[in-house]
């Protein structure tokens, strides 16, 4: 079945600093993939998604290129701030059959001023 | 509000008891999902709805789970007899239509918690 891997957390950070959080995946055929952010006390958001291999998602500074030869859609930012402050899942949707989300187990990210 | 809204935000239960956990999702979207969320872990599929049609409950954990849709908008989770493996965050989503590659929204969850 369709699985997602993230990198274990908490990942901390300086103000500033290069973010990079790994997802690799494991599907048939052409999923979708996503990255979703829970802020403290808040529910998901969807931060960026690709839908096809080497599309780009991005949204507020975050960036995710959808490889498909690695199987791999890696969170990258160039400049974290203290209000990225959050937990990072990232996710995929199969390309047919169940429309539900399969979810990483979803990587904290501490960014300290 | 435009976004999906579950209630109540937090339900404390005894082992044993039913609870009901409610769901509206933005109106006009036809595809509602349930997932559970455990602590520390990313969320887990339980059901999915197209209108009032439930077309995935592969999810579900049990019989004593049940979910309906009855008219196709608000949603409501049921669980019975309440055991402490079932204390966790139940989410609620939404999206336009099952077709296109609309995103899911969610909603803040119901944190359960069975003493």
């Amino acid at each position: 079945g369709d699985s997602v891997t993230q990198m274990e957390g908490p990942v901390t950070l300086s103000e500033e600093a290069f973010l990079t959080i790994n997802c690799t995946y494991t599907a048939t055929g052409y999923p979708s993939l996503f990255w979703y952010v829970q802020y403290p006390g808040e529910g998901l958001q969807l931060l960026l998604k690709a839908t096809k291999a080497d599309d780009k998602g991005s949204n507020k500074g975050f960036e995710a290129t959808y490889r498909k030869e690695t199987t791999s859609f890696h969170l990258e930012k160039g400049s974290v701030q203290v209000s990225d402050s959050a937990v990072y899942f990232c996710a995929l949707r199969g390309y047919t059959g169940r429309r539900a989300l399969t979810f990483g187990s979803g990587t904290r990210l501490q960014v300290q001023p | 509000g435009a976004g999906v809204s579950q209630s109540p935000r937090y339900k404390v239960a005894k082992r044993g008891q039913d609870v009901a956990l409610r769901c509206d999702p933005i109106s006009g979207h036809v595809s509602l999902f349930w997932y559970q969320q455990a602590l520390g872990q990313g969320p887990e599929f339980l059901t999915y709805f197209q209108n009032e049609a439930q077309l995935d409950k592969s999810g579900l954990p049990s019989d004593r789970f049940f979910a309906e849709r009855p008219e196709g908008s608000v949603s409501t989770l049921k669980i019975q007899r309440t055991q402490q493996e079932d204390s966790a965050v139940y989410l609620c989503a939404s999206s336009q239509d099952p077709v296109s590659n609309q995103p899911q929204h969610f909603g803040d969850g119901t944190r359960l918690s069975i003493l």
